[in-house]
């Protein structure tokens, strides 16, 4: 099975920051891996897909890289609405598998 | 537009069973694998299963191997997960997911407990 390895785990920061989260495959799974943004009681809404492909919608002020195992989520600068649960997604082979999360929190 | 729509939660006793059901629209819904995701209360994301869009190869995470079983109706554009064996611990939200893993349904409640 492929883990997947995100960090940080919680990240405090200020309106107007700029942030980046990570996500670590254990093996290569070439660009097939989604970040998602999570807020209490409602399903994940996708922000990236195929590792650096920006979801109709979505706020330019998010970007993903990285290709193999080793990738990046960032956002240029908080906003209010950025407070939220993160987390990565592969999907290049079964079982897929997700990070851990990260909590994004108000500083 | 894209649209998954699942059905089915409920309060069931450990040991019992439950049938969750996903109704799809929007698509070709036989040309896509569909996912079963969970996520219990306060916790991280965990996939649970999936099908071909033929029904012919199915997946399945290990601690569900056994006791649950997806299946599909093409003709009716719905996805179903088959649970048995019902744990405390399968106690989740559970969504149904397209492939490509951008679409996904609201989610509906299953509750484990006596």
């Amino acid at each position: 099975d492929i883990q997947m390895t995100q960090s940080p785990s919680t990240l405090s920061a200020s309106v107007g920051d700029r942030v980046t989260i990570t996500c670590r495959a254990s093996q290569s799974i070439s660009i097939w891996l989604a970040w998602y943004q999570q807020k209490p009681g409602k399903a994940p809404k996708v922000l990236i897909y195929k590792a650096s492909s920006l979801e109709s919608g979505v706020p330019s002020r998010f970007s993903g890289s990285g290709s193999g195992t080793d990738f990046t989520l960032t956002i240029s600068s908080l906003q209010p609405d950025d407070f939220a649960t993160y987390y990565c997604h592969q999907y290049s082979s079964f079982p897929y598998t997700f990070g851990q999360g990260t909590k994004l929190e108000i500083k | 537009e894209e649209q998954l729509l699942e059905s089915g939660g409920g309060l069931v006793q450990p040991g019992g069973s439950l049938r969750l059901s996903c109704a799809a629209s929007g698509f070709t819904f036989s040309n896509y694998v569909i996912s079963w995701v969970r996520q219990a209360p306060g916790k991280g994301l965990e996939w649970v299963s999936a099908i071909r869009g033929s029904g012919d190869i199915t997946y399945y995470e290990d601690s569900v191997k056994g006791r649950f079983t997806i299946s599909r109706d093409n003709s009716k554009n719905t996805l179903y997960l088959q649970m048995d064996s019902l744990r405390v611990e399968d106690t989740a939200v559970y969504y149904c997911v397209k492939e490509g893993q951008r679409t996904w349904g609201q989610g509906t409640l299953v509750t484990v407990s006596s």
